[in-house]
């Protein structure tokens, strides 16, 4: 049984440029979650989605937007890359109808703005 | 609102020492789960343990054990008799019921090393 998966591991952005992250879910799971980690600090929460819709937002700006598709996977946009978008992120998934337990995270992808 | 607090920020400790880590929560819901995670150097988030508020059993695993304390707002997590694939980053999590969305909120970190 695959876990949650992350794709890619690393990443080198210019500021000002683009990018996109993927996820997939672990298997059962149709509802996603994406954290953004900052070296040194707690996973920061941006958005979740279930039914393809995005359900919950953190304090993020619009630059964040992301997309759930029918398969459940995710992903996660950044526009207008800053240095201080430079952090780890993070994929979690749960069953939507298990709210109230505990999310499973992929090994995250590493993006860095240069 | 939710807040967790972590205020060891680093801990380092010779293999077979048992160690503490500390958390404290803030929250106005009377409704909520704590949990731990370890963070190893790979990244991924590993899930130890969840507890909801009305559960405040304490429990042992193996090696690792939980004090739940309400009337302080801790979750405490101990290591006994740590080893060195204990290193990592520990993570305490809340998340509130209000609202059904239960999104949790993590803490800053204890960065565990346990020197051989």
């Amino acid at each position: 049984d695959a876990g949650v998966t992350q794709s890619p591991t690393h990443l080198i952005k210019t500021r000002g440029q683009q990018v996109t992250l993927r996820c997939s879910p672990k298997s059962g799971h149709d509802t996603v979650s994406w954290y953004q980690q900052a070296l040194g600090q707690g996973p920061q929460f941006i958005f979740q989605y279930y039914e393809e819709e995005e359900r919950q937002r953190g304090n993020f700006p619009d630059r964040f937007s992301g997309h759930q598709f029918p398969n459940y996977s995710s992903e996660l946009n950044v526009n207008a890359l800053l240095l201080g978008d430079s952090a780890l992120y993070l994929c979690a998934s749960r069953p939507k109808r298990f709210w109230n337990t505990e999310a499973f995270f992929g090994q995250g992808t590493r993006l860095t703005v240069v | 609102a939710q807040k967790v607090t972590q205020a060891q920020t680093e801990i380092s400790v010779v293999e077979k020492e048992d160690v503490t880590l500390d958390c404290v929560y803030e929250t106005r819901d009377t409704t909520y789960y704590l949990f731990w995670y370890k963070q190893p150097p790979s990244g991924e988030l590993v899930f130890l343990i969840r507890r909801n508020s009305f559960d405040e059993q304490n429990e042992i695993s193996g090696r690792y054990s939980w004090n739940f304390q309400k009337s302080t707002s801790s979750f405490n997590f101990t290591i006994t008799a740590s080893q060195v694939v204990d290193s990592a980053v520990y993570f305490c999590a809340l998340s509130e019921a209000s609202g059904g969305s239960y999104i949790p909120t993590f803490g800053r970190g204890t960065s565990l090393i346990v020197h051989p």
